[in-house]
Order: C-alpha cells, then structure tokens, then sequence
C-alpha cells in the first residue's frame, strides 16, 4: 500500500496567516492526489483533487501544489471557518490511502 | 443538491452481521462509483470498498475481504455494505461517498457502528 506522510500532525495560527500543510507519497502518485477538511462533528469534504484542482464551492484562498512526491496544501489567509482537520489521500492506487491528518487550530 | 444518508447502524456482538444502507438523490446514482469508508473513534479516514457504476466491479481492502460485501440497487438509487463477521476493530463511523476514480466528491453525515460484547 502507498503510504502517506501528513505534517505537522497539529498546527496553531492566527487568523489572515499564511498556512501550509505537507503530505508525502511513499512512491510516485503523479497528480492523483485530493485533500479533504473535515469540520468538528461533520463529515469530511473535498477540497481540492488532481493535486491542483479546487472542488465546487472551495474559496480561492486554498490551493494544492506538488514537488515530485511531496504536495501541499496551502491557505493563502486563514479565516475562522478553516479550523478543522485536513487529510490528503492519494487517489493512484488500489487501496486509497489518506495521511494521517493535520488538525488546525486558531491561535 | 446531492445527498447521501446512511442508515442501519448500531452495536452489535462479535462475529455477527450488520447491513448498513446509504439512499442516493440529487445525481443520476447510476453514472457515478460509490464508496464506503469509515473513521475509528478519535482516529483518521479509512477506506473500505468501492463499485462501479454498474455494480460490475467491486474493490475492498484487505482487512474486510471475505467479510464485508458492497452491492448498489441503480433502481432504488441506493448502496449497502453487508458487513459478516464483525470484529471489534470494525468500529467505526461509516460514511458512504460518491466519486470519479477514488475521488470522494460527496459524503454521507455518516453512521456509527460498535462492536462490542
């Protein structure tokens, strides 16, 4: 199975930061790679897939990148209602596998 | 609006069976592959099995092969997953998601299923 390598395990910023969160392919996953936010006591929702591609409705301050096997997940100015736990998963092969999560808090 | 509401939840003994359901609306439930895939109290996502549109084609991690069956009725616009042989690490919220490849577009708000004696 493809491993997935998420940090930092937990994050505190404050409100209009840049933030960043990692993910890390144990092998070569090319684009197929989605991030997922889920919300305290609601079900996870996709946020971006392809590695760059936003889903319906995601605001243009989150953005997906990748550099060979590692992918970010950035949010450009981080806003009250981004406090969550996000997930990367990749989406290459059989199982999907996610990373372990980021929980993100406000500072 | 697409949604999707898991149902047939519940605690159940060791080595028993539970069917969950997850009625479909919104989208043309044919066209799209369905997903189950479940979080452990505490814990992080984990998929679990997947069907194509048809029903053709069924895929499922290791851990529940053998035990857990995904099957879709296209006509009823629902999914289920037959769960036999249930063991305590089995316990978990179980959402029901929709998608292209393993993509999950659209989740479920999820039921919880114990295994517990």
């Amino acid at each position: 199975d493809i491993q997935m390598t998420q940090s930092p395990a937990s994050l505190s910023a404050s409100l209009e930061e840049i933030v960043t969160i990692t993910c890390q392919a144990s092998q070569n996953i090319g684009n197929w790679l989605a991030w997922y936010q889920q919300k305290p006591g609601k079900s996870p929702q996709l946020l971006i897939y392809g590695t760059t591609s936003l889903a319906d409705g995601v605001p243009s301050r989150f953005s997906g990148s990748r550099s060979g096997t590692q992918y970010s997940l950035k949010i450009s100015r981080l806003q009250v209602e981004d406090i969550g736990i996000y997930y990367c998963q990749q989406a290459s092969s059989t199982p999907p596998t996610f990373g372990g999560g980021t929980k993100l808090e406000l500072k | 609006e697409v949604q999707l509401v898991e149902s047939g939840g519940g605690l159940v003994q060791p080595g028993r069976s539970l069917k969950l359901s997850c009625a479909a609306s919104g989208f043309t439930f044919s066209n799209y592959g369905m997903h189950w895939i479940r979080q452990a109290p505490t814990k992080g996502l984990e998929w679990v099995a997947s069907i194509s549109p048809s029903g053709g084609s069924t895929y499922y991690r290791d851990s529940v092969k053998g035990r857990f069956t995904i099957s879709r009725d296209n006509a009823k616009s629902t999914l289920y997953l037959q769960m036999d042989s249930l063991r305590s690490e089995d316990t978990a919220t179980y959402y029901c998601a929709t998608g292209g490849r393993y993509y999950f577009d659209y989740w479920g708000q999820g039921v919880m299923v114990t295994v517990s004696s």
